[in-house]
């Protein structure tokens, strides 16, 4: 079965800084890979995605991910932190297979302080 | 596009008690999951539908949870019997199509306190 591990559940930068927040992949066939931003009370939204495609992946809020194989990893960054890039971020998989059914690491809370 | 509507934001409820909580999809989208999530934890998948048909549940869905999803539309989730371990924030999402990397788009979640 497929899973995924965020390492760390706290990151804390200073506003400006690099963000790297890691996602290790645990998968048989090749995964379709997700990163979710979730604000306080909020739903979940899409930040960027990996399909098989480009392994380097841009989102919004100029975020970005590459999906290596060799490392099993898909590690989000972000060149500069904004103070409105404090929220829980969630890394997730899924197959091809799946029907879309995604399954979470347990997240990231990311704080940026001034 | 009016986003994924979940009502009601908040409930509270007594041990024992039954609950159900409503999702409305964005319109026309075909898919439709509900997850759960505990603080400090991800979403963990509990069942998810194509149109009416409910087409897979977790194994975490106990008896005790029913999920309806009538005419394809609007779902229901229902608990019965609740106990103070169904404490969690209820989420339910949805999708517009059948293929893998099809973005979910979620709702804000009905939190559920079992007393």
């Amino acid at each position: 079965a497929q899973s995924v591990t965020q390492l760390g559940s706290h990151v804390s930068v200073s506003e400006g800084a690099l963000v790297l927040l890691r996602c290790n992949y645990s998968s048989s066939v090749p995964p379709y890979l997700f990163w979710y931003v979730q604000y306080p009370n909020q739903g979940l939204q899409l930040l960027l995605k990996y399909t098989s495609a480009a392994t380097l992946v841009k989102g919004i809020n100029g975020f970005e991910a590459e999906f290596k194989k060799s490392e099993t990893s898909f590690h989000l960054t972000k060149p500069s932190a904004h103070m409105s890039d404090a929220a829980e971020y969630f890394c997730a998989v899924t197959l091809y297979n799946q029907g879309g059914k995604l399954i979470f690491g347990q997240g990231t809370e990311l704080s940026v302080k001034p | 596009d009016t986003g994924v509507s979940q009502n009601p934001r908040h409930k509270i409820t007594k041990r024992g008690q039954n609950v159900t909580f409503r999702c409305d999809p964005i319109s026309e989208h075909n898919r439709l999951y509900w997850y759960r999530q505990t603080l400090g934890q991800g979403p963990e998948f509990l069942t998810y539908f194509q149109n009416e048909a409910q087409l897979e549940k977790s194994r975490l869905l106990s008896d005790r949870f029913s999920a309806e999803r009538p005419k394809g539309s609007f779902s229901t989730l229902e608990i019965q019997r609740t106990e103070q371990g169904d404490s969690a924030m209820y989420l339910c999402a949805s999708s517009s199509g059948a293929l893998a990397g099809e973005k979910l788009f979620f709702g804000s979640g009905t939190q559920l306190s079992v007393l």
